[in-house]
C-alpha cells in the first residue's frame, strides 16, 4: 500500500456540469476526510467518515454536494451544477482511528477548473 | 471558535540559514492536538510533528524543533541549517475534536536559496 490515491489529479469542466472525485485510503485506515483547498490558503474541512457512516459536514458543503463511503472503503465527492467558485484543489486525507498518533496521511489531491 | 493563524505569509533565507516559523491558535478546548504539515511543490501534504496540549516539553527531531507556549498559545517550529529541499509552505493545524478534524492556517511559504 503506497498511500491514500485520488484521481482523476486534475479535472477541467464547464460551469454547470457535475463532476466526481474518487479517494482510496490506506487499506486500514478506518476514517476519511475531504478538504478544500484554494489558492494561498490552508485546506478546509469539507466532511469526515468513520467506516461507512457521514459523521459530520461542514457549512461549506452546500447542496449541491454530496459525499459517500460505500462499505467504508473508497470514497467518492461529487459537486452538481459547478461554479465557478468551486475551482480549487479537494484534498483526501485518511487516519486510523485506533492510533494514539490520529496522525492524516493526505493524498495528492485533485485540482479542479470550473470555466 | 477555533482558529490558526500564521502570520507570516512568506520568509526568504539562504541555505544553512535557521527559518522559524511562528503559529499562534485560539481554542476553548482543554485538550487538543497540533500539527506541522509540509506541503511541497508537488502539492502533497507531509506530517511533519504532533504535539497534544498537556506536554509542553520542547523537542528536537533532526533539523526540526518546536517551541510548545500554551499561555501565549503559541506552536512555533524551526528549521535549524535549511536545506534547498525545505522549501515549501508550511501550515500549522489544531485538532480539538475527538475524531480528528484539522483547522489549518493560512501557510508560511519557505523558499530557501544556494
Amino acid at each position: 500500500d503506497t498511500g491514500v490515491s485520488q484521481n482523476p489529479r486534475h479535472k477541467i469542466t464547464k460551469r454547470g456540469q457535475n463532476v466526481t472525485f474518487r479517494c482510496d485510503p490506506i487499506s486500514e485506515h478506518n476514517r476519511l476526510y475531504w478538504y478544500r483547498q484554494t489558492l494561498g490558503q490552508g485546506p478546509e474541512f469539507l466532511t469526515y467518515f468513520q467506516n461507512e457512516a457521514q459523521l459530520e459536514k461542514s457549512r461549506l458543503l452546500s447542496d449541491r454536494f454530496s459525499a459517500e463511503r460505500p462499505k467504508g472503503s473508497f470514497s467518492t465527492l461529487e459537486i452538481q451544477r459547478t461554479e465557478q467558485g468551486d475551482s480549487a484543489m479537494y484534498l483526501c486525507a485518511s487516519s486510523f482511528s485506533g492510533s494514539s498518533y490520529n496522525e492524516q496521511f493526505f493524498g495528492p489531491g485533485t485540482r479542479l477548473t470550473v470555466l | 471558535a477555533q482558529k490558526v493563524t500564521q502570520a507570516q505569509t512568506e520568509i526568504s533565507v539562504v541555505e544553512k540559514e535557521d527559518v522559524t516559523l511562528d503559529c499562534v491558535y485560539e481554542t476553548r478546548d482543554t485538550t487538543y492536538y497540533l500539527f506541522w504539515y509540509k506541503q511541497p511543490p508537488s502539492g502533497e501534504l507531509v506530517f511533519l510533528i504532533r504535539r497534544n496540549s498537556f506536554d509542553e516539553q520542547n523537542e528536537i527531531s533532526g533539523r526540526y524543533s518546536w517551541n510548545f507556549q500554551k499561555s501565549t498559545s503559541s506552536f512555533n517550529f524551526t528549521i535549524t541549517a535549511s536545506q534547498v529541499v525545505d522549501s515549501a509552505v508550511y501550515f500549522c493545524a489544531l485538532e480539538a475534536d475527538s475524531w480528528g478534524k484539522l483547522q489549518f492556517g493560512a501557510g508560511t511559504q519557505v523558499v530557501v536559496t544556494p
